[in-house]
C-alpha cells in the first residue's frame, strides 16, 4: 500500500460545477496537510494548508481533514476554465523536512 | 521579486553523460530539495540541504549527487549512473524555524529527456 493514494483521474466537469478531490493516507503520525496546485510544465504551488482535523475555507475553496479516517479533501465551488490542473495533496509529519506527495489528480474544468 | 529559479527549462543528455541541473532562489531559505516528478507518480525526494555545506540522500538518491556551497544555489548533478533519467526535475526551498506551518516553494521545473 502507497503511503499516499489520490485518484489520478483525469476527472472533467462543467464550468460551475462543484469539484471534490480527495486523498487517504496510511501513516498515523502526518500533522500537516497541503494541497498543491500545478499547471502544465510550472511548479507546484501552494493553495491550502492546514494542521491536523478539520475544515479551512478560503475563497472558493475549502480543505477537510478527517484523521480518524486518515482522508482529506479539497473542494472547489463554482470551479472556472482556469482551475484545469493537477492537484496535489502533500502531507508531513510534525518534522519539516519530510513532505509525502500523493500523485496528482487531472482535473479539467469545460466552459 | 523572490523566487526559485530553474534552468535549463528543457534539457538533453546523451549516453554516459553528466548532466547538472540548476537551481537558484533568493528566497533566504535555509532549506533546499530536489524531487523528481513522473507520470502518475508524487514528487519523490532525490536529495535535501537544509544548511550550507551540507546534505542528506532522500528515498532515491541513486544515481544522482548534489553541491551546496552557498546557501542560495543546491545544483543537482545527473549522473551516467541514473539509468532512467528522463523525468521532470523540482526543486523547492523552505524557511528553517519560525512557524510550523512554513510551506515549501517550488521552482518551474527542468524536463530532462534521453538523446
Amino acid at each position: 500500500q502507497k503511503e499516499v493514494e489520490q485518484d489520478p483521474g483525469p476527472l472533467s466537469v462543467p464550468e460551475g460545477a462543484i469539484v471534490s478531490l480527495n486523498c487517504t493516507y496510511s501513516n498515523s503520525a502526518f500533522q500537516y496537510f497541503m494541497w498543491y496546485r500545478q499547471y502544465s510544465r510550472k511548479g507546484p504551488e501552494l493553495l491550502m494548508y492546514t494542521y491536523s482535523s478539520g475544515n479551512k475555507e478560503d475563497g472558493r475553496f475549502t480543505a477537510q481533514v478527517d484523521k480518524s479516517s486518515k482522508y482529506i479533501s479539497l473542494f472547489i465551488r463554482d470551479s472556472q476554465p482556469s482551475d484545469s490542473a493537477t492537484y496535489l495533496c502533500a502531507m508531513r509529519e510534525t518534522s519539516y523536512d519530510k513532505v509525502i506527495f500523493g500523485p496528482g489528480t487531472s482535473l479539467s474544468v469545460i466552459p | 521579486d523572490g523566487g526559485i529559479t530553474q534552468s535549463p527549462k528543457y534539457l538533453f543528455r546523451k549516453e554516459g553523460q553528466n548532466v547538472t541541473l540548476s537551481c537558484e532562489q533568493n528566497l533566504n531559505h535555509d532549506a533546499m530539495y530536489w524531487y523528481r516528478q513522473d507520470p502518475g507518480q508524487g514528487l519523490r525526494l532525490i536529495y535535501y540541504s537544509q544548511i550550507v555545506n551540507d546534505f542528506q540522500k532522500g528515498d532515491i538518491a541513486e544515481g544522482y549527487s548534489v553541491s551546496r556551497e552557498k546557501k542560495e544555489s543546491f545544483p543537482l548533478t545527473v549522473t551516467s549512473a541514473q539509468k532512467n533519467p528522463t523525468a521532470f526535475y523540482l526543486c523547492a526551498s523552505l524557511r528553517v524555524g519560525g512557524l510550523p506551518n512554513q510551506p515549501q516553494h517550488f521552482g518551474d521545473g527542468t524536463r530532462l529527456s534521453i538523446l
